[in-house]
């Protein structure tokens, strides 16, 4: 069975400094991996995902994240982080046969102090 | 880009009531939809598989008498839940499947419904 790991429930980071948000998976076949971004009661928003093309995947707002086999992790990371990247996220993972089921990560949360 | 609306965003309601809970697809057609549960400060669970035209899948250990699932539409899922009690305070959110984009890279969401049980 797909399942996701996410390595931190907590990390705190000073504006401008580099975020690393740590996801491992496990899976029994080449995933889709996704990570997405919640914000205090909101849906969510998809940031980047991996569907076997290129290892390193760009996404939304800086973020990009490295699909690691050899080590199976797909980490979000970010250069410069900003006072609005505040938020949960979650590392998720296809189930077998793309019927669109998810699963989610225990989820980061994310601060940035000023 | 596509979008789902889910409505209402928030409702209390007093035990014992029910409370119905709307997902539409605004402009695609979403033969699935999928609704989640999510408790504070955790992550999100999958309840349900709402497939239009046909009974919704229910995962492990949801109650399917408790949630009633309705995809009459191709743009609209609805959840029901039924006899509500505190112990069912929760956020809900819903995602529909874009069936004309490859499968899993054209799920979206909706924006969640907090439901509150006094």
């Amino acid at each position: 069975a797909q399942s996701v790991t996410q390595l931190d429930s907590h990390v705190s980071v000073s504006e401008g400094t580099p975020v690393l948000l740590r996801c491992n998976y496990s899976s029994s076949y080449s995933p889709s991996l996704f990570w997405y971004v919640q914000h205090p009661n909101k849906g969510l928003q998809l940031l980047l995902k991996y569907t076997s093309a290129a290892t390193l995947v760009k996404g939304i707002n800086g973020f990009e994240a490295e699909f690691k086999k050899s080590e199976t992790s797909f980490h979000l990371t970010k250069p410069s982080a900003h006072m609005s990247d505040a938020a949960e996220y979650f590392c998720v993972v296809s189930d077998l046969g793309n019927t669109g089921k998810l699963i989610f990560g225990q989820g980061t949360t994310l601060q940035v102090k000023p | 880009g596509a979008v789902v609306s889910q409505h209402p965003s928030r409702v209390i309601c007093k035990s014992g009531t029910s409370v119905k809970i709307e997902c539409r697809s605004l402009d695609f057609q979403a033969t699935t939809m999928f609704w989640y549960r999510q408790f504070p400060k955790q992550s999100l669970m999958l309840m349900a598989t709402s497939n239009e035209g046909s009974k919704a899948t229910y995962e492990q250990g949801v109650e399917k008498d408790k949630f009633l699932i309705n995809h009459a539409s191709l743009t609209l899922s609805t959840l029901t839940v039924t006899s509500a009690h505190p112990e069912d305070s929760s956020f809900y959110i819903c995602s529909a499947r874009d069936p004309q984009g490859f499968t899993n890279e054209k799920l979206f969401f909706g924006s969640g419904t907090q439901l509150s049980v006094l």
